[in-house]
């Protein structure tokens, strides 16, 4: 399995309200994370957990919540977004090397986020 | 001057021609370089890798890279049109004990038929 799984594929959502966005793969992969690409930009990493423990948070808002119940799981809780936070959020896993992140990535297919 | 640097196109090519992209970086201590393909809509796609100067090749897809010049290209050979994509450039950079996966912002490939 190569597969790297988000749900949902979209999500519309109000400025009050808190969503969820789930991510799966099972690969053996022990780094996991978290993009957010606006068209025709290219992705901006927001988190990195390694060996399900957080080792990166790009000075991301916190109303972006992340969480990793396990190796093979990654979640991102949303709260009180913003409108210029739509865009689409991407999941990667990848190996570790030697205890360092492996910049061989696997992205999952997004999820397109609209914050009305 | 930005760290990761790619011409965004559109390149556009005929059917069958070579295609060209290429990439700069700014810092001379990266060690790691990276092309992803990226459909409209969807989601990055590893293609290639290259670590050491020189060429490596893998199927119509040939990395290059030329650390004293600080360039990295990527070259498709008989290029088809579902080679239309955006070709994004990665780099790694090293900030002391930390690495970042820094990216260009693409170059737009339009391969005509």
């Amino acid at each position: 399995d190569t597969e790297v799984t988000q749900t949902p594929k979209h999500l519309v959502m109000g400025m009050t309200n808190k969503k969820s966005l789930k991510c799966e793969q099972h690969m053996g992969h022990r780094a996991m994370y978290w993009y957010k690409q606006k068209a025709k930009k290219p992705p901006e990493l927001m988190f990195v957990y390694s060996y399900e423990k957080l080792s990166i948070n790009e000075s991301v808002p916190s109303r972006f919540s992340p969480e990793c119940p396990n190796s093979s799981l990654l979640n991102l809780h949303l709260h009180a977004l913003q409108p210029e936070d739509s865009a689409l959020y991407l999941c990667a896993s990848s190996q570790l090397s030697q205890g360092r992140v492996n910049e061989k990535l696997f992205f999952g297919s997004g999820t397109q986020l609209s914050v009305l | 001057q930005k760290e990761v640097e790619q011409n965004s196109g559109p390149l556009s090519v005929p059917e069958g021609a070579i295609a060209s992209l290429n990439c700069t970086y700014s810092d001379r201590g990266s060690q790691s370089f990276f092309w992803y393909r990226q459909y409209s809509g969807k989601s990055p796609e590893l293609i290639m890798f290259i670590y050491s100067n020189g060429d490596k090749e893998d199927g119509r897809f040939t990395a290059q890279l030329n650390k004293a010049s600080q360039y990295v290209s990527l070259l498709i050979r008989d290029s088809q049109p579902s080679d239309s994509a955006t070709y994004l450039c990665a780099v790694v950079l090293n900030a002391g004990n930390n690495r970042k996966l820094i990216w260009g912002l693409g170059t737009s490939l339009a391969v005509n038929p």
